[in-house]
């Protein structure tokens, strides 16, 4: 089964709004990093977040390992917010690699 | 600059050519992969090398083939594309450890005619 999974799938918001982006895992993590990507565009690493309260301008993530969750928090969204958010964690083995989420699609509107 | 390098950046080709990928990094780190993104942008784990050995070799074609010639340096080639290989492929690189940060290049996107 799908280990990691993102909601929401999409979300739309007006420019100043906050949006709440969660990730969830089904086995346990070593380790898990949010990144951003625009249509078209690179795979940009946001935080590097195992565990705890990363915080970076405008952007929050916590990352709960007993209960398997991360999440991405946006205050105050721009409109050069829109794109798609991808979570991936590590788990298992000392040479694991990223299993991806899907993705939250945000789009700001003015 | 220390980075993941990728090239090229776009390649069109035709169905049932031969295409190489390269990708280097310059972070000094022993711990290579090759993730495919789809038209729907999920993204799954090709390879993986790990001190110039492949560790992890997901069910991919057998077209696909990785080449390394040292740790900061992992090929990707595709014997003969088909037309379900276009794609975005991304080179991606860490520390050994399933606790380090993974960093990505910027991806190459394949196009099969």
């Amino acid at each position: 089964g799908q280990q990691v999974q993102q909601s929401p799938t999409s979300l739309v918001l007006q420019e100043g709004e906050n949006a709440e982006l969660q990730c969830n895992f089904s086995t346990s993590l070593n380790s898990m990093q949010w990144f951003y990507q625009r249509p078209g565009g690179s795979l940009i690493s946001v935080f590097y977040n195992p565990s705890g309260t990363k915080q970076s301008g405008r952007l929050t993530s916590t990352t709960v390992i007993k209960e398997r969750r991360s999440s991405l928090h946006i205050s105050s969204s721009q409109i050069t917010d829109s794109g798609t958010y991808l979570c991936a964690m590590r788990g298992g083995s000392a040479l694991g690699r990223l299993h991806f989420g899907a993705g939250t699609q945000l789009i700001v509107i003015p | 600059e220390t980075a993941v390098f990728q090239t090229p950046n776009y390649h069109v080709t035709q169905v049932g050519n031969e295409v190489s990928f390269n990708c280097k990094q310059t972070l000094g780190h022993d711990t290579m992969y090759w993730y495919k993104q789809d038209s729907k942008k999920l993204l799954k784990i090709m390879f993986s090398y790990n001190n110039k050995q492949l560790i992890v070799n997901e069910t991919v074609p057998r077209r696909f083939s990785p080449q390394s010639s040292d740790k900061a340096h992992l090929n990707l080639r595709i014997k003969s594309v088909e037309p379900e290989d276009s794609a975005v492929y991304l080179c991606a690189s860490s520390l050994t450890g399933a606790d380090t940060e993974v960093f990505f290049g910027k991806g190459t996107r394949l196009t099969v005619v």
